[in-house]
């Protein structure tokens, strides 16, 4: 089991706001480390969406904005785009299994 | 120009061992933290380990701990990843990433490499 929990699907309308939540605990998220966001098309490699909570790196839209608050953290995609279908990863540190953890993944529908 | 390419897909018999190289180009590689990452069939992704620059200090997941070795060429600029006593719950892509200096995140990719295990 993931040490992240992420909703497995969300979907929304093109032009939308869909919202992803990872939630972690305090060994984790709620220890301050790093929550980064990955987005991965089918059949490809993950890419880099968001660093270091909230920070794009160059080339990624501004649509894509993230935040984090105690254990949870989340990833908004405002604008929601037909080529913004893919699966969307958070991943952090975790001390308590002194490694690198990854949510459950989500899934992101464009209706 | 950053490029991670690894080797391609392998198919293993259960408890035998499969060895996956990642040659990067592009970027400096001895001071480059190089993790590998694998994936299941519609599965999340699942960290196994990482070796670090300078001092080639490795540490792996406590799940893969004693059947996994990463290792690397400096001068080649690869990386490499041993399994050993592959299962059928080991059939994955396995992915080399970098972990860059100013995102602390993984920044680049590998494109994957298939392993299969099965009788």
């Amino acid at each position: 089991q993931p040490v992240l929990t992420q909703p497995p699907s969300v979907s929304g309308a093109p032009g939308q706001t869909v919202t992803i939540s990872c939630t972690g605990s305090s060994s984790n998220i709620g220890a301050r480390y790093d929550v980064h966001w990955y987005q991965q098309l089918p059949g490809t490699a993950p890419k880099l969406l968001i660093y270091g909570d909230n920070n794009r790196p160059s080339g990624v839209p501004d649509r894509f904005s993230a935040s984090k608050t105690g254990t949870s953290a989340s990833l908004a995609i405002t604008g929601l785009q037909a080529d913004d279908e893919a699966d969307y990863y958070c991943q952090s540190y975790d001390n308590r299994w002194s490694g690198v953890v990854f949510g459950g993944g989500t899934k992101v529908t464009v209706l | 120009q950053v490029h991670l390419v690894q080797s391609g897909a392998e198919v293993r018999k259960p408890g035998a061992s499969v060895k996956v190289s990642c040659k990067a180009s592009g970027l400096t590689f001895s001071n480059d933290a190089i993790h590998w990452v694998r994936q299941a069939p519609g599965q999340s992704l699942e960290w196994m380990g990482w070796i670090n620059d300078g001092n080639g200090q490795r540490k792996y997941s406590q799940k893969f701990q004693g059947r996994v070795t990463i290792s690397r060429d400096t001068s080649a600029k690869i990386a490499y990843m041993e399994l050993t006593s592959l299962r059928s719950e080991d059939t994955a892509v396995y992915y080399c990433a970098r972990v860059g200096i100013r995102t602390e995140a993984f920044d680049y990719w590998g494109q994957g490499t298939l392993v299969t295990v099965s009788s």
